[in-house]
């Protein structure tokens, strides 16, 4: 009865280093949405994966962040050469099949990203 | 003017009244979700509205298409309900969300 499981809870990294989060879907969901929160502020989408396919990636900064979801395996969130302003909470969601309007989301717990 | 507006951003109120968080937005929308986030700690979705009204225990929501506006009510307080209520709503496949209201419910 898993939920939507995000890896590492917490992450720290120094400048200049790759970033990977991980985000399993809760059983029998195809579709992926990363969003993130920085300190002090509201959550931003990012971006909106289907297996193997990227559906919107409108939210996502154009250098150093990538996402995938692969036929196999959790989705990635990848953050190359990271920076200070960086750090903040990503949350994962998913739903089941039927996109973004017609399915509620289930969120993870988060993962904690801390650049030093 | 963000296109996703709460009210109020803070708001404290003793254990056991009617508490009231409003939700206004100015796109089309084909769903609004609120979202309920404890400090330090995941999000949890509390409901998901095309129209009308839904209940699940003490919260209500309820969403009017027309004036674009939806309210997430919440019975009977208490400081567990202490968290930050966000309001997001779908808009352009894609989800786009409140500033949070913080609320504090002292015993």
């Amino acid at each position: 009865n898993a939920g939507v499981m995000q890896n590492p809870r917490h992450l720290v990294r120094r400048r200049g280093q790759e970033a990977r989060l991980r985000c399993s879907p809760m059983k029998g969901h195809s579709h992926v949405y990363w969003y993130r929160q920085l300190p002090e502020e509201g959550l931003k989408f990012m971006v909106y994966l289907q297996k193997e396919n990227i559906i919107d990636e409108s939210g996502m900064p154009k250098e150093r962040f990538s996402a995938e979801f692969p036929k196999e395996g959790p989705s990635i969130l990848r953050i190359q050469q990271v920076v200070r302003g960086d750090s903040a909470a990503y949350f994962c969601a998913s739903s089941p099949i039927g996109g973004q309007g017609g399915q509620p989301q289930h969120f993870g717990d988060g993962t904690r990203l801390s650049i030093l | 003017k963000n296109e996703v507006e709460q009210s109020p951003q803070n708001l404290t109120a003793q254990e056991g009244e009617f508490i009231t968080i409003n939700c206004s937005y100015s796109v089309g929308i084909s769903a609004l979700h609120w979202l309920q986030q404890h400090p330090g700690g995941g999000i949890v979705s509390l409901f998901m509205l095309s129209s009308g009204k839904k209940k699940h225990g003490r919260l209500i929501a309820t969403i009017n298409i027309q004036e674009k506006h939806s309210s997430l009510h919440i019975t009977a307080s208490h400081p567990r309900d202490s968290a930050v209520y966000i309001c997001a709503v779908i808009a352009n496949n894609d989800m786009r969300f409140g500033a949070g209201t913080r609320l504090t419910v002292k015993p």
